[in-house]
């Protein structure tokens, strides 16, 4: 079975700080994919990232990094000098391909980021 | 081009009714999931659809279904409706079998 785990419930920092934002996930498949959404109050979670399970290079985009690790089955997420804008729950997730075709996206229970004035 | 769009995006019920939801997927996307997410038990997977059949599907009873046109648009219904079925619907779509999946702004279903 798969699981996701984000043990940051919630997370509150003051603009312009960095905050990292915790994954760990669990799988027995040697192709996954990982992914990070964002979901702002209106609901729809915007995407942001994918991860091969093969490629564990790290990736910039702006203020946003990722730190993938299969060592240690890890998918952080860094936001540097956070923005107001960032408030927002972040949700990490693996997609398992599946034998019928198509692929099921396996969420974690998402981490709250508060970003204050 | 468009995003997914879904439609409505609120609904008010009450219990033992039947609901319909509607979602367009993005343009020459093929394959479109559902999403149940409730404050308990989060984003769960329902099913998935491709070339109008039901390829993969969820941990969830039979009052919950499906279906997909030849225009790659997904209905989902839910019938004999409960309170526990109050949620946000999120719909996703994507254009093959490991592509990433792009989400709509949801369905906020509310059983009374």
């Amino acid at each position: 079975a798969q699981k996701v785990t984000q043990a940051q419930t919630e997370i509150s920092v003051v603009e312009k700080e960095d905050v990292t934002l915790d994954c760990v996930y669990e799988t027995r498949d040697t192709t996954y994919y990982l992914f990070w959404y964002k979901q702002p109050p209106s609901g729809e979670l915007v995407f942001l990232i994918r991860r091969n399970s093969f490629d564990e290079q790290n990736e910039i985009s702006g203020r946003y990094s990722w730190n993938f690790q299969k060592s240690t089955s890890s998918f952080n997420f860094t936001i540097t000098a956070s923005q107001v804008v960032d408030s927002a729950v972040y949700f990490c997730a693996l997609a398992k391909v599946l034998t019928g075709g198509g692929n099921k996206l396996t969420f974690g229970t998402g981490t709250q980021l508060k970003v204050e004035l | 081009k468009a995003g997914v769009t879904q439609t409505p995006r609120y609904l008010i019920k009450t219990r033992g009714q039947q609901v319909t939801l509607s979602c367009s997927p993005i343009s020459g996307h093929r394959s479109v999931s559902w999403y149940q997410q409730t404050p308990g038990q989060g984003l769960q997977f329902l099913f998935e659809y491709f070339s109008e059949t039901q390829r993969n599907k969820g941990n969830f009873p039979g009052r919950f279904s499906g279906r997909q046109f030849s225009n790659s648009r997904s209905e989902m219904n839910v019938s004999t409706l409960e309170l526990g079925d109050s949620a946000l619907y999120l719909c996703a779509s994507s254009y093959g079998v490991t592509d990433t999946q792009y989400f709509g702004p949801g369905t906020r279903l509310t059983v009374l």
